[in-house]
């Protein structure tokens, strides 16, 4: 089984400039996250999807970033424009979400930003 | 809302010595509590979770974790720690019947030969 794939798998830019990663999560997983892990500390949930419907962006700083999910399956999170704050690693994350609360979330490699 | 301590920020231990890595946990009744690992360059990876039952919970890798409501707590163990487990663990809380996962700041592991 295929895991939850994430690109670009690095990259650098400068203030102000826009970027996008893009995750494409496990065949059959309903329930999508993205996460930023600041170094030194743990992920923080910025979205999470429930098929192609938004379930929690309460922390998705959402004058900068900006996350979709078309047809329910693959997803897109933008920042625009960057912040030097942003340099982090961007984490997808897929469920099954056979029921809430107790699905295994499964992480994809990250996205590692550099904002110069 | 619930949050998650985790006090050692770096750990170092001999291989073959056993290790434990300690996390408390905040909120208001019993929550799902879980541990992953995250080796260099790679996604998080669970070890282990407590949803209900047994509080003493068997993992991957030979992991285990024991979850003591007196004391909020949920710690990790392992009887003989290998060079291949330096890696960062992270403990995770989630609100009973809510999938928002609230992750600690990590430990970090250390193995010396």
């Amino acid at each position: 089984e295929a895991g939850v794939a994430q690109s670009p798998r690095y990259k650098i830019i400068e203030k102000r400039q826009s970027v996008a990663f893009w995750c494409n999560p496990i065949s059959g997983h309903a329930t999508l996250y993205w996460y930023q892990q600041i170094l030194g500390q743990g992920p923080k949930l910025l979205i999470q999807f429930q098929n192609n419907g938004v379930v929690d962006d309460s922390q998705l700083p959402k004058d900068r970033f900006s996350a979709e999910r078309l047809k329910g399956v693959d997803s897109t999170l933008k920042i625009q424009p960057a912040k030097l704050e942003d340099s982090a690693v961007y984490l997808c994350a897929s469920s099954l979400a056979t029921s809430a609360g107790t699905d295994t979330q499964y992480f994809g490699p990250g996205t590692r930003l550099t904002v110069l | 809302a619930q949050s998650v301590t985790q006090p050692d920020i770096h750990i170092t231990v001999s291989e073959g010595a056993s290790l434990e890595l300690r996390c408390n946990y905040s909120y208001g009744a019993t929550p799902y509590l879980f541990w992953y690992v995250q080796s260099p360059g790679q996604g998080l990876q669970l070890l282990l979770k407590y949803f209900s039952g047994d509080t003493l919970v068997q993992g991957i890798k030979g992991f285990e974790a024991e979850f003591k409501r007196s004391q909020s707590s949920f710690n990790l163990r392992k009887p003989s720690v290998h060079w291949s487990d330096a890696a960062e663990y992270f403990c995770a809380v989630a609100a009973r019947g809510y999938q928002k996962v609230t992750f600690g700041t990590g430990t970090k592991l250390q193995v010396i030969p």
